[in-house]
């Protein structure tokens, strides 16, 4: 069984700038999960979908963060325009029945 | 509100020797109950969790966990450390079905 796919895997831009990041959760999965992860720090949760819609987007800085999910599969994060703090793992998730998560390998990204 | 304090930021142990990474957890619903390893570089693998069945829970790679209701924790312990075990590992709750609540995690270092 194939995991969840994630690209790009690294990514370094100045300030300003806007980034987008890609995830293909598990075949079948219908929950999926945005995560931040910021150097020295446990991951901490930046939106959640369940099938095409929101469950939880209430860590998202929403002036600055976008995702969707198109379709209840792939979905997108986009940064725009990204800030110095916003360097960090950008990981992805998704959940079957919703308990047990399983992470992609992550966009490690570098804001100059 | 549900939180997680893992106790040590860096633990070190010899070959062979036990591990023991404590987590303390804080739910107000019975909680699910994770522990997640990250490698350098990578995403986090599912070590094992506990959801509301058997308090001794068995994991992947030796590892298990104790799910202590008294004390509020969820200790991760393995009898004999190997020097593959060196990794950052994550402890973390969820409500069934949300969002994960990471601890700050705690590196592992194996000296031979």
């Amino acid at each position: 069984e194939a995991g969840v796919a994630q690209s790009p895997r690294y990514k370094i831009i100045e300030k300003r700038q806007s980034v987008a990041f890609w995830c293909n959760p598990i075949s079948g999965h219908a929950t999926l999960y945005w995560y931040q992860q910021i150097l020295g720090q446990g991951p901490k949760l930046l939106i959640q979908f369940q099938n095409n819609g929101v469950v939880d987007d209430s860590q998202l800085p929403k002036d600055r963060f976008s995702a969707e999910r198109l379709k209840g599969v792939d979905s997108t994060l986009k940064i725009q325009p990204a800030k110095l703090e916003d360097s960090a793992v950008y990981l992805c998730a998704s959940s079957l029945l919703g308990d047990t998560q399983y992470f992609g390998p992550g966009t490690r990204l570098t804001v100059l | 509100a549900q939180s997680v304090t893992q106790l040590g930021s860096h633990v070190s142990v010899s070959e062979g020797a036990l591990v023991l990474l404590r987590c303390n957890y804080s739910s107000s619903v019975p909680p699910y109950l994770f522990w997640y390893v990250q490698y350098p570089n990578q995403g986090l693998q599912l070590l094992l969790k506990y959801t509301s069945a058997a308090t001794l829970v068995k994991g992947i790679n030796g590892f298990e966990a104790e799910f202590k209701k008294s004390e509020t924790s969820f200790h991760l312990t393995k009898p004999s450390a190997h020097m593959s075990d060196a990794a950052e590992y994550f402890c973390a709750v969820s409500n069934q079905g949300g969002k994960l609540i990471f601890g700050q995690g705690t590196e592992l270092s194996v000296k031979p």
